[in-house]
């Protein structure tokens, strides 16, 4: 059964930069067709898609981040990571990583998050 | 504010039908048929319930249905169940510029 963890710091001051991991288990990161990415939910409001990355390390984000985010592989670690810079206030949130199911037969990204971790609350504090 | 809309709650009794729904615009729900539906109890990792737009996981009880019409996406629970409170959110793809979007979540309450 694939597993998803998030791990990074409960606490981030304003203007830095948001760092989080996604530990996969169950499955590697690297032996299929998948996207791996980052959701976030905010106190009170509904989900956000923040970006995903290819198996093979292409990436896309939310054009309304703004370039603020980075998101990269550690296929050594089966790990993911996100980058979230010049954090505010409005970056505070739940971070949940998932992994993007497959499109009919399997070959083709599927737009839809079938595994997910428990999610991580960061704040940012001023 | 969220792409996709949804009601902020619906309420219901054991036993009965509800329908939830999702509307987007031709950019995204009305152009593709990648809608997908979560189920969310607060503390815990979304569930994923349909995908495609009426596609369930193995696993996902059959009481749940999804279905399209226009630019809006429904999701129907049939006998319903007191663990079936929790929060439900939609997604679509929508568009090579966009690529992903929510909807704000319905809130159901189990009466």
């Amino acid at each position: 059964q694939l597993q998803l963890q998030e791990s990074g710091p409960g606490l981030v001051k304003a203007s830095e930069t948001l760092s989080l991991t996604c530990t996969v288990s169950g499955g590697s990161i690297s032996s299929s067709n998948y996207y791996w990415g980052w959701i976030r939910q905010p106190p009170g409001k509904g989900l956000e898609w923040i970006g995903s990355i290819y198996y093979r390390g292409s990436t896309y984000d939310n054009p309304s981040l703004k370039s603020r985010v980075t998101i990269s592989l550690d296929t050594s670690k089966n790990q993911f990571s996100l980058n979230l810079s010049s954090v505010t206030a409005a970056d505070t949130a739940v971070y949940y990583c998932a992994r993007e199911g497959l499109y009919g037969s399997g070959s083709k990204r599927g737009y839809h998050f079938d595994y997910w971790g428990q999610g991580t609350l960061v704040t940012v504090s001023s | 504010q969220s792409a996709l809309t949804q009601p902020a709650s619906v309420s219901g009794s054991p036993g009965q039908s509800i329908t939830f729904s999702c509307t987007g615009t031709s950019s995204d729900v009305g152009s593709y048929n990648l809608v997908s539906w979560y189920q969310h109890h607060p503390g815990k990792a979304p569930k994923l319930m349909i995908y495609e737009g009426s596609k369930r996981p193995s696993g996902v009880s059959n009481r749940f249905s999804g279905s399209k019409s226009g630019n809006t996406a429904s999701l129907t629970i049939s006998g319903l169940q007191a663990e079936d409170e929790a929060d439900y959110y939609c997604c679509s793809y929508a568009g090579s510029s966009t690529l992903v979007v929510f909807g704000g979540g319905t809130k159901l309450t189990v009466l």
